[in-house]
């Protein structure tokens, strides 16, 4: 099973600013099959990027995902008040269990 | 527009049972695999099982396995969760959710609201 870490926990920002989000996997991620969701308290998920940098349908240009192998980066160049919320990695390179990180929470300064 | 509605959670006592049911719609339900995801209070998300598009093959985690039963009738286009044997740390939020990819390698690009299920005495 493929143990997934992110950090920070928890990022404080101000409306603006750019976000820095990295998740790392303890053994490497097959063809970078890695997603990252946003979560908003009471909701739901929702997908951002599959494919470690795809951007899923919908989804603002300000958020890219990049990265391979172990070590993957969301950043949301300039972020907006709907953007504070908890993001989560997760890899399906490898067939089930599909992990996920823990999340890290994006909170405003 | 794809739609997943849960349903079917509430309160039970340790060692109970409950079925949780995934009404799909706006979308070819046949086609797709489905999962069920899970979240305690306050906690991160947890996969739980997967099912086939077909229904004929299933995954779980080691935390359910022989406990839950994943299962889908594609007539009804809804997916369903038997729970058996329930344990305190079975309480979180159930989302349903749509999976995408190829060959067992699955994300999931739609997901429902969620429904509670608390065990508790």
């Amino acid at each position: 099973e493929i143990v997934l870490t992110q950090s920070p926990g928890t990022l404080s920002l101000s409306p603006g600013e750019r976000a820095t989000l990295s998740c790392r996997a303890s053994q490497s991620v097959s063809n970078s099959y890695l997603v990252w969701y946003q979560q908003k308290p009471g909701q739901a998920p929702r997908l951002l990027i599959y494919g470690a940098s795809s951007r899923a349908t919908g989804i603002p240009d300000r958020f890219s995902g990049s990265g391979s192998g172990t070590d993957f980066t969301l950043t949301i160049s300039r972020l907006e008040p709907e953007d504070f919320a908890v993001y989560y990695c997760q890899q399906y390179g490898s067939s089930p269990p599909w992990t996920f990180g823990q999340g890290t929470k994006v909170e405003i300064k | 527009e794809v739609q997943l509605l849960e349903s079917g959670g509430g309160l039970v006592q340790p060692g109970g049972s409950l079925r949780l049911s995934c009404a799909a719609s706006g979308f070819t339900f046949s086609c797709c695999a489905m999962s069920w995801v899970r979240q305690a209070p306050g906690k991160g998300l947890e996969w739980v099982s997967v099912v086939s598009g077909g229904g004929g093959s299933t995954y779980y985690a080691d935390s359910v396995r022989g406990r839950f039963t994943i299962s889908r009738d594609n007539s009804k286009n809804t997916l369903y969760l038997q729970m058996n044997s329930l344990r305190a740390e079975d309480t979180a939020v159930y989302y349903c959710s749509r999976n995408r990819g190829t060959g067992w390698q699955y994300y999931f690009d739609y997901w429902g609201q969620g429904t509670l299920v608390t065990v508790s005495s």
